[in-house]
């Protein structure tokens, strides 16, 4: 079946640096991913929404120039945290649909937990 | 606009047991429904889905769920919870699909053996 992959899976950095995370769809194209970030015992609440050559979609109340999204390719969208600080950690987890299957399912990445220290 | 609501932050049920998670939604449309199970540290797996077939709809691990419009509601049910059953459980509304999920606050699921 189809599979969304994240790297990487756990990271952590210093306050001020920036870290890069990759979403991937390894057997289907996806024109849209979609980026969700989950708080300890909390659900998940979406970000932004990935589009394929042109700007993402942000959700009131994320800041675009702190959470830079990138969808390079069709099986390939980053979200990049940039100066990163210790409230940025939280688990990111990306998803896409697969527009090209009989049920337009909608599949997630593992997710990535990020520790800012 | 849509919504979805979990009736319960916290369920707790013996092994072998029945399991009754609910959830209500709000849409503006005929919406797909999911619902979605993720394990500590683990990522989401569909258990199941709602898009306009059966109102009764089976997933995997003895789970399934009835779509029931005039009550707006999505409940997951299983008839008899196992250990492995311990989880948080999320209801999930889309107006299709392939669009944006509108997540529920989710329900965390102890089995008590």
């Amino acid at each position: 079946g189809a599979v969304v992959s994240q790297h990487p899976s756990r990271v952590i950095c210093k306050s001020g640096t920036s870290v890069k995370i990759e979403c991937r769809s390894l057997d289907f194209q996806a024109t849209t991913m979609f980026w969700y970030r989950q708080f300890p015992k909390q659900s998940l609440m979406l970000m932004a929404t990935s589009n394929e050559g042109s700007k993402a979609t942000y959700e009131q109340g994320v800041e675009k120039d702190k959470f830079l999204i990138n969808h390079a390719s069709l099986t390939l969208s980053t979200l990049t945290v940039t100066s990163a600080h210790p409230e940025d950690s939280s688990f990111y987890i990306c998803s896409a649909p697969d527009r090209g299957s009989s049920t337009d399912t909608q599949y997630f990445g593992p997710g990535t937990r990020l520790t800012v220290l | 606009a849509q919504s979805v609501t979990q009736l319960d932050s916290h369920v707790s049920v013996s092994e072998g047991t029945p399991v009754l998670l609910r959830c209500n939604y709000s849409s503006s449309y005929s919406p797909s429904l999911f619902w979605y199970v993720q394990h500590p540290n683990k990522g989401l797996q569909l258990l199941l889905k709602y898009t306009s077939a059966a109102t009764l709809v089976k997933g995997i691990n003895g789970f399934e769920a009835e779509f029931k419009k005039s009550e707006t509601s999505f409940h997951l049910t299983k008839p008899s919870a196992h250990m492995s059953d311990a989880a948080e459980y999320f209801c999930v509304v889309s107006e299709n699909t392939g669009n944006q999920f509108y997540f529920g606050t989710g329900t965390s699921l102890t089995v008590i053996p």
